[in-house]
């Protein structure tokens, strides 16, 4: 079946400091995939749609600057947190467009900024 | 705008007891619908999905769900549940079966031994 891989599983990093979350397709290609954002005990939101070879769209709130999406290759998404402070601290969710037919979720990145 | 609601944040139940975990949704045209499995710390799992025809949907791990367009809802069942199945369980919508979904809040599931 088709796979999405999140790199890394896991992140620790200082406040002030940039970090970057990839989410690959494994076997298709992608040209749109999907940022979700989880806080402790809530729900999954959408944060932003990443889109091959062009800007991503934002959801409402999301502040763009912050969290920079850079959708560089028909496998390949990433989330880069600029500036991280403690309350970025989450569980980021990628999922990826097979194209016409499904979508499948990375399984996750758990950040948490010190 | 579609959303997804699910009335019951947290359920308790008894190992070999049957489940309900009840989703309702709104959507003006007919919605493409999942229910994912969520363990602590780790992703989602996709246990079944709705796009059309038969109204009752099985999954895996011996779920089911069932579409009533009259009552806008998806709720999503299992006969005997087993200790693990404890988890968080998200019911999602969507407009296409490849698009974005907007997820539910979640109902998390205990199981007692």
């Amino acid at each position: 079946g088709a796979v999405v891989s999140q790199h890394p599983s896991r992140v620790i990093c200082k406040s002030g400091t940039s970090v970057k979350i990839e989410c690959r397709s494994l076997d298709f290609q992608a040209t749109t995939m999907f940022w979700y954002r989880q806080f402790p005990k809530q729900s999954l939101m959408l944060m932003a749609t990443s889109n091959e070879g062009s800007k991503a769209t934002y959801e409402q709130g999301v502040e763009k600057d912050k969290f920079l999406i850079n959708h560089a290759s028909l496998t390949l998404s990433t989330l880069t947190v600029t500036s991280a402070h403690p309350e970025d601290s989450s569980f980021y969710i990628c999922s990826a467009r097979q194209q016409g037919t499904a979508i499948h979720f990375g399984n996750g990145t758990r950040l948490t900024v010190t | 705008a579609q959303s997804v609601t699910q009335p019951d944040i947290h359920i308790t139940v008894s190992e070999g007891a049957s489940l309900e975990l009840r989703c309702n949704y709104s959507y003006g045209a007919t919605p493409y619908l999942f229910w994912y499995v969520q363990s602590p710390g780790q992703g989602l799992q996709l246990l079944l999905k709705y796009f059309s025809g038969d109204t009752l949907v099985q999954g895996i791990k011996g779920f089911e769900a069932e579409f009533k367009r009259s009552q806008s809802s998806f709720n999503l069942r299992k006969p005997s549940v087993h200790w693990s199945d404890a988890a968080e369980y998200f019911c999602a919508v969507g407009v296409t079966s490849y698009d974005k979904v907007i997820f539910g809040p979640g109902t998390s599931l205990s199981v007692i031994p």
